[in-house]
């Protein structure tokens, strides 16, 4: 089956370094994404990765190893907006999106 | 800019009646999607439009319908709504059907008693 894991929610500092992992499992693959999504708003879109290696975009980072059907993303100088799920999505082989249920990211002072 | 615009924001609705959510975009999008999303799950794909014209099923299909008359707007109706369809609906659009950014309406919750 198809299947995208990734943890429930996790807590970390202002100013500190969190990695978000997600596993998948789909029939096919074509790229994985991923979405941050602040309480009550609208997803929006972060990050896409198809080959295998690091994306770097300012404060954000997304990882790709397509042999372990895994990810992560990278959230560096943490700051009190970054609070809010973020969502990762895998492409399966007719190009639809597997969406995983979100971690919720919770940043303290 | 509005990008997508969904409507209603909220709204409450008897079991048995009929509802249709409204979603437009003006960025000349030829893929569309409707979505739901409830808490501990995922988004779960509802029906999606490649192009005007055409539609396509997704995972959870049963209880809706849609139509794609233009490139613009992308209705999706409850014909009978139940209490099972109580969630937060996203509308979404891509510039083509194979993997690419996906923009998101800004939701419409609703709740069905």
């Amino acid at each position: 089956g198809q299947n995208i894991d990734q943890p429930t929610e996790m807590t970390a500092t202002e100013g500190a370094i969190v990695q978000i992992n997600c596993t998948y499992q789909t029939s096919g693959f074509n790229g994985l994404f991923w979405y941050q999504q602040h309480a009550g708003e609208a997803p929006t879109f972060l990050s896409y990765n198809v080959l295998d290696g690091l994306e770097e975009k300012g404060r954000f980072s997304s990882f790709l190893s397509r042999s372990k059907g895994y990810s992560y993303l990278l959230l560096k100088e943490l700051q009190m907006k970054d609070s809010a799920s973020y969502l990762c999505a895998g492409t399966d082989s007719n190009y639809q999106l597997i969406w995983g249920a979100g971690t919720k990211l919770i940043i303290k002072p | 800019i509005a990008g997508i615009t969904q409507a209603p924001t909220s709204q409450i609705l008897a079991a048995g009646r009929r509802m249709t959510l409204r979603c437009t975009q003006d960025m000349r999008h030829n893929a569309m999607y409707w979505y739901r999303q409830d808490l501990g799950l995922g988004l779960r794909l509802i029906h999606y439009s490649n192009t005007a014209g055409t539609t396509g099923k997704g995972e959870v299909p049963d209880g809706y319908s849609v139509s794609r008359a233009n490139t613009d707007d992308f209705p999706l109706t409850l014909a009978s709504a139940v209490p099972s369809q109580t969630s937060v609906y996203f509308c979404a659009s891509s510039d083509s059907a194979g993997p690419g950014e996906l923009f998101f309406g800004e939701g419409s919750r609703l709740t069905v008693l």
